[in-house]
């Protein structure tokens, strides 16, 4: 059973610069769910995609975007990046969606730099 | 809304010693209730969970009870290794989006 992976590992880009991070789930899952933790902070929610459809969102403004694809896996996709966006973005991936409760597990994450 | 609160870090023990991180949260229903643990450099593991009152998760030596009484779900550990050091995240699932909301975490440094 492969687990969740995400790449790149690690990206530096400069304010107002675009990135795309990708997450690939775990096997049978069909449910990605993106986080973004700043440095000594929680993971705080931005998006959930079941089936290939967003299934949720935290309070990120909509220059934060996604897509998930027939194979369950998924990308976030940051436009006019800024200061703040730099953190360890982590991807979570489930079986079933809403009130399912199952558990998320998580990948390694991405850690994004803007200079 | 649905919250939880942990207890600040860094915890400092030495090898051995007793553990206890203290959560509570705030939430409509019954959410399960998670611990993940992040090693440094590295992203969440999940250490237990609990799906209903006074269910206890364990895991490698950890355990938590689901308290309904008392909105808690506190960590334990008889006694904590040096490999034990890392951060430790309490978190509930939001019953009907599934988000994970998580407290700020508490750093845990096991000295030999």
């Amino acid at each position: 059973e492969t687990g969740v992976t995400q790449s790149p590992t690690h990206l530096i880009k400069t304010r107002g610069q675009q990135v795309t991070l990708r997450c690939s789930s775990q096997s049978g899952h069909n449910t990605v769910s993106w986080y973004q933790q700043a440095l000594g902070q929680g993971p705080q929610f931005i998006f959930q995609y079941y089936r290939e459809e967003e299934n949720g969102r935290g309070n990120f403004p909509p220059r934060f975007s996604g897509l998930q694809f027939p194979n369950y896996s998924s990308e976030l996709n940051v436009n006019a990046l800024e200061l703040d966006d730099s953190a360890l973005y982590l991807c979570a991936s489930s079986l079933g969606s809403g009130a399912s409760q199952e558990t998320q597990y998580f990948g390694p994450g991405t850690r994004l730099l803007v200079l | 809304g649905n919250s939880v609160t942990q207890m600040e870090g860094p915890v400092t023990l030495s090898e051995e010693a007793f553990l206890t991180i203290n959560c509570t949260y705030t939430a409509t229903g019954y959410p399960s209730l998670f611990w993940y643990v992040q090693y440094p450099g590295e992203g969440l593991q999940l250490l237990l969970k609990a799906t209903k009152a006074d269910d206890k998760g364990s895991n490698k030596g950890f355990e938590a009870t689901y308290r309904k009484e008392t909105t808690s779900f506190h960590l334990e550990k008889g006694s904590v290794q040096v490999s034990d050091s890392a951060v430790y995240f309490c978190a509930l699932s939001d019953l009907s989006t599934d988000k994970l909301i998580f407290g700020t975490g508490t750093r845990l440094q096991v000295f030999p």
